[in-house]
């Protein structure tokens, strides 16, 4: 079974700082890995995706790879109030068992930005 | 305008019945999924399509089963097999083999 651990929060901030959220997987072959938001009681909507091992920058949005260490991570500078959600870590991978691939994710980490 | 519906928003299932969960794309996409979310917890795969009249079964697919005969729509029952239901459902599509997934609103599923 493949596998995406999360610390599960609740990571608190205040406002205009950092927030940097963590993400390991367990399948070596993964292919593509991304980050989505979900608000409390609302349907996730994604907002960074990386592929190669790196940075890769949107706005206030940083994610990193590093496919050695199984371990892809978000940054979110100058945080704000509306930046409180559950941040989830999602991975692609192809399923052999099942010929296709499978969008695996995380539990989540719950952000709070305190004004 | 392109997007993923999902209906009923609120279910309410009695025990020992069976319920049908309605997933309608109008992206065009291949890949389709569903996914089961509990209080507090992430998201765990309940089955999932990349193609027309095919389907994987994911990490919690006792209980449920779904179909897919047509390349917009996964329907998803929850049959009396599964003896946890009350959950947010969520269905989900993507290009297949990109891991970019549109959600649906979600399906709130209790056992009354």
């Amino acid at each position: 079974q493949k596998e995406v651990e999360q610390n599960s929060g609740p990571l608190s901030v205040p406002e205009g700082a950092i927030a940097s959220l963590n993400c390991t997987y367990s399948d070596r072959g993964s292919q593509s890995f991304f980050w989505y938001r979900q608000y409390s009681g609302k349907s996730p909507e994604l907002i960074m995706f990386i592929y190669s091992n790196g940075d890769k920058e949107d706005g206030r949005f940083t994610a990193q790879l590093n496919k050695a260490s199984q371990y892809v991570s978000l940054l979110i500078r100058d945080s704000q109030p509306s930046d409180s959600a559950t941040y989830l870590c999602a991975v692609n991978s192809w399923g052999s068992g099942a010929g296709s691939y499978q969008l695996t994710f995380g539990k989540g980490t719950k952000l709070s930005v305190i004004p | 305008d392109g997007g993923i519906t999902q209906s009923p928003k609120y279910l309410f299932r009695k025990e020992g019945q069976n319920v049908t969960l309605s997933c309608e794309q109008n992206l065009n996409h291949d890949a389709m999924y569903w996914y089961r979310q509990d209080p507090g917890q992430g998201l765990r795969l309940i089955y999932y399509s990349q193609i027309v009249n095919d389907f994987q079964k994911g990490d919690i697919a006792e209980g449920y089963s779904v179909s897919r005969e047509k390349k917009e729509s996964f329907p998803l029952t929850v049959t009396s097999a599964q003896k946890n239901p009350t959950a947010f459902y969520l269905c989900a599509s993507s290009i297949s083999g990109t891991g970019h997934a549109f959600f649906g609103q979600g399906t709130r599923l209790t056992v009354v």
